[in-house]
């Protein structure tokens, strides 16, 4: 079974909508979250760390369900320029963990 | 602050030449990793270094990768013989341990022709 599974999507959607993305993990001892960006043709980028009370950064909201062992990102109010890959990442120990990545695109 | 710093962008070499990738991490970081970027297998860990030690090779492919670290500012990944089926993205990161947040280099295009 898989570290990190992701929906590989692609998810296309149109400007102003709001999209959620979904992560599962396997290893319940996993210690620490995560959702990377990544554009064609560039390294991964951090988008932001999830914590178990959720955290919100503008458009954008992460959850963690521990108990599911599950990781979610919300985008409100979808951009243009949000049209990416997301990578769900989860850490255990010093190892690194991504999930293939989920391809959106936003539609004008 | 510098990122982690990557070289060469891109590399271009015909079958069954060396090819050595550089990365140079965040100052302070402990932690190094070198990872392998294809349409068909997406992102791969090849190997990973904490404080300048090798912890874990098992996704280095084959005895012709091998990777280096001498001191806690560069680290080398060297491929020889290269083969068309290395041709890929390769990716250096950097974190502090304990599972803090990991930074990418800008990645090395190989193409093996």
């Amino acid at each position: 079974r898989k570290e990190v599974e992701q929906d590989p999507g692609p998810f296309n959607v149109p400007e102003g909508a709001t999209v959620a993305f979904n992560c599962t993990y396997s290893n319940s001892a996993s210690q620490s979250f995560f959702w990377y960006r990544q554009d064609c043709r560039k390294e991964p980028k951090l988008l932001m760390s999830v914590y178990s009370s959720g955290n919100e950064d503008g458009r954008f909201t992460a959850q963690l369900n521990r108990a599911s062992q599950y990781i979610s990102l919300l985008i409100r109010d979808s951009k243009l320029s949000d049209s990416a890959t997301y990578l769900c990442v989860v850490n255990r120990g010093n190892q690194f963990y991504f999930g293939t990545g989920t391809s959106l695109t936003v539609i004008p | 602050d510098a990122g982690v710093i990557q070289s060469p962008r891109h590399e271009v070499t015909e079958m069954g030449q060396e090819v050595t990738l550089r990365c140079k991490p965040i100052s302070g970081h402990n932690s190094l990793f070198w990872y392998r970027q294809t349409m068909m297998r997406g992102l791969e860990l090849l190997i990973y270094f904490n404080n300048n030690v090798p912890i874990d090779d098992s996704g280095m492919p084959e005895d012709r990768f091998s990777a280096k670290m001498p001191n806690a500012s560069f680290s080398t990944l060297k491929i020889q013989p290269s083969e068309p089926r290395d041709s890929a993205v390769y990716f250096c990161a950097s974190s502090l341990s304990g599972g803090e947040k990991l930074f990418f280099g800008s990645g090395t295009q190989l193409s093996v022709l």
